[in-house]
C-alpha cells in the first residue's frame, strides 16, 4: 500500500463546476496535511494546509480532513481554466517527529472553458 | 524577495562525471530538503536536513550526497551520475520541520547520458 494515494485522474470539469480531489494516507500518526498545485514545468506551490479534523476554507478552496478515515480532500468551487494543473497531496510523517513529507503522485485537473 | 534558488536549471552530463546542484534560501529556514520528480512516481524525497550539520536520508538516497555547512545552503552532489538519475530535482525549505509550509525552488532538469 502506498503511503499517500490520490485519485488517479486525469480529472476534467467544466468551467464553473466543483472539482473534487481526494487523498488517503496510511500512517495514523500523520499530523500535517497539505495540498500543492503544480503547473506544467513549474515547481509546486502550497495552496492549502490543514492540521485538524473538519473543513478549512480559503476563497474558492476547501480542504477537508478526516483522521479517523485517514482521508483528506480538496474542493475547488467555481473552477476556472487557470486552475488546470496537477494537484499534489502531501502528508507529514510517517513515524517521525516531522522530518519527512510524503507526496502522492498527483491528480491532473483540466478545467474546460 | 524570499526565495529558494537552484543552479543550474538545466544540465546535460555523461555517466560518471561528478556534479553538484546548488540550493540556497534567504528565509533563514532550518529545514531543507531535496526531491526528485519522475513521471508516474511523483515527488520523492532524497535527503533532508533539520539544521546545520544535521542531515538524513529520505526515501531514495542511493547515489546522492548532501552537506549542510551553512544554514542557507544545501547542495546535492552526484559523485558518479548514472542514467537512472535523469530527473527533475527540486530543493525545498521550511521554517522548522516538514510540518511547516515548504517553499520550493524552480527545479533543475538533469539528463545523464
Amino acid at each position: 500500500q502506498k503511503e499517500v494515494e490520490q485519485n488517479s485522474g486525469p480529472l476534467s470539469v467544466p468551467e464553473g463546476a466543483i472539482a473534487s480531489l481526494n487523498c488517503t494516507y496510511s500512517d495514523r500518526g500523520s499530523q500535517s496535511f497539505f495540498w500543492y498545485r503544480q503547473y506544467s514545468g513549474k515547481s509546486p506551490e502550497l495552496i492549502m494546509s490543514i492540521y485538524s479534523n473538519g473543513d478549512k476554507e480559503d476563497g474558492r478552496f476547501t480542504a477537508q480532513l478526516n483522521k479517523a478515515s485517514q482521508y483528506v480532500s480538496l474542493l475547488i468551487r467555481d473552477s476556472q481554466p487557470s486552475d488546470s494543473a496537477t494537484y499534489l497531496c502531501a502528508v507529514n510523517g510517517p513515524g517521525t517527529s516531522g522530518s519527512r513529507l510524503t507526496f502522492g503522485e498527483g491528480t491532473q485537473l483540466t478545467v474546460n472553458p | 524577495e524570499a526565495q529558494v534558488t537552484q543552479n543550474p536549471r538545466y544540465l546535460i552530463t555523461v555517466t560518471g562525471k561528478k556534479l553538484t546542484v546548488t540550493c540556497s534560501q534567504n528565509m533563514n529556514h532550518e529545514y531543507m530538503s531535496w526531491y526528485r520528480q519522475d513521471p508516474g512516481l511523483g515527488l520523492r524525497q532524497i535527503y533532508y536536513s533539520m539544521n546545520v550539520e544535521v542531515t538524513d536520508k529520505g526515501d531514495v538516497p542511493e547515489g546522492y550526497k548532501v552537506s549542510r555547512k551553512e544554514k542557507r545552503n544545501f547542495p546535492l552532489i552526484l559523485e558518479s551520475p548514472s542514467p537512472n538519475q535523469t530527473s527533475l530535482y527540486f530543493c525545498a525549505s521550511s521554517f522548522r520541520t516538514s510540518g511547516n509550509e515548504q517553499f520550493f525552488g524552480p527545479g533543475t532538469r538533469l539528463t545523464v547520458l
